[in-house]
């Protein structure tokens, strides 16, 4: 069983939807991090947190450390929303921070 | 302009011949990371660095060496490449611990295909 787990795999939405995607870890973590990977391979950081609710723009992402579960919210979905998003959580071991990854969940919205 | 700067982009070699990936970041960043992608499998760590001369063991260390001598540098070495190793490598950097505006910033990739 992977230590990070998302879902659901694969979403397909209309255009305006809200999305919701869902992390959940079943270790101790210090920090856990949203990506999102582009149809061309590239990867950029959404979000970071440690604890409560971060909003950037149309995105959202909230945490709950006691349940061991995330979330990442997009409101008003747009055709550039599709993409992967991955949620990875940061492991400390002995003041190292190892960075796990879940295996991504694949967005598509439809015009 | 910040980023995080990955040569070669793309690489074919073959199996045993030694090959260094190199990873550049100007963001003064501590943080500095090596990850590969496979089909099925997502996205899975290598090593890592917190500081200088500080690296650590990821998922998947097996195969690979790094050095960070400078903060700016973090290289990945394969000292005897296999098949197995075909893969889409990233380097990434980033801060950790600084405040709430923690984050990781993505090279663009290469691209290694051992025969």
């Amino acid at each position: 069983k992977n230590e990070v787990e998302q879902s659901p795999q694969n979403l397909t939405a209309q255009e305006g939807e809200f999305i919701t995607i869902n992390c959940s870890y079943s270790v101790g973590i210090s920090a856990l991090h949203w990506l999102q990977q582009h149809p061309g391979g590239g990867i950029v950081s959404l979000f970071m947190l440690s604890s409560g609710k971060k909003k950037h723009g149309r995105l959202i992402a909230t945490i709950n450390i006691q349940e061991k579960h995330s979330s990442l919210h997009i409101t008003a979905s747009h055709p550039r929303d599709s993409a992967v998003y991955i949620c990875a959580v940061y492991i400390s071991n002995f003041g190292n921070e190892k960075l796990t990854f879940g295996t991504g969940t694949r967005l598509t919205i439809i015009p | 302009e910040a980023q995080v700067t990955q040569n070669p982009r793309y690489l074919i070699t073959v199996t045993g011949k030694k090959l260094t990936v190199t990873c550049s970041q100007n963001m003064n960043h501590e943080y500095m990371s090596w990850y590969r992608q496979d089909p099925g499998l997502g996205l899975r760590q290598i090593y890592y660095s917190m500081n200088v001369e500080v690296t650590d063991k990821g998922d998947v260390p097996e195969g690979y060496k790094v050095s960070r001598k400078e903060k700016r540098n973090f290289p990945l070495i394969l000292e005897s490449p296999s098949p197995n190793q075909t893969s889409l490598y990233f380097c990434a950097s980033g801060t950790w611990g600084k405040d709430d505006t923690d984050t990781q910033y993505f090279g663009p990739g290469t691209r290694l295909t051992v025969l």
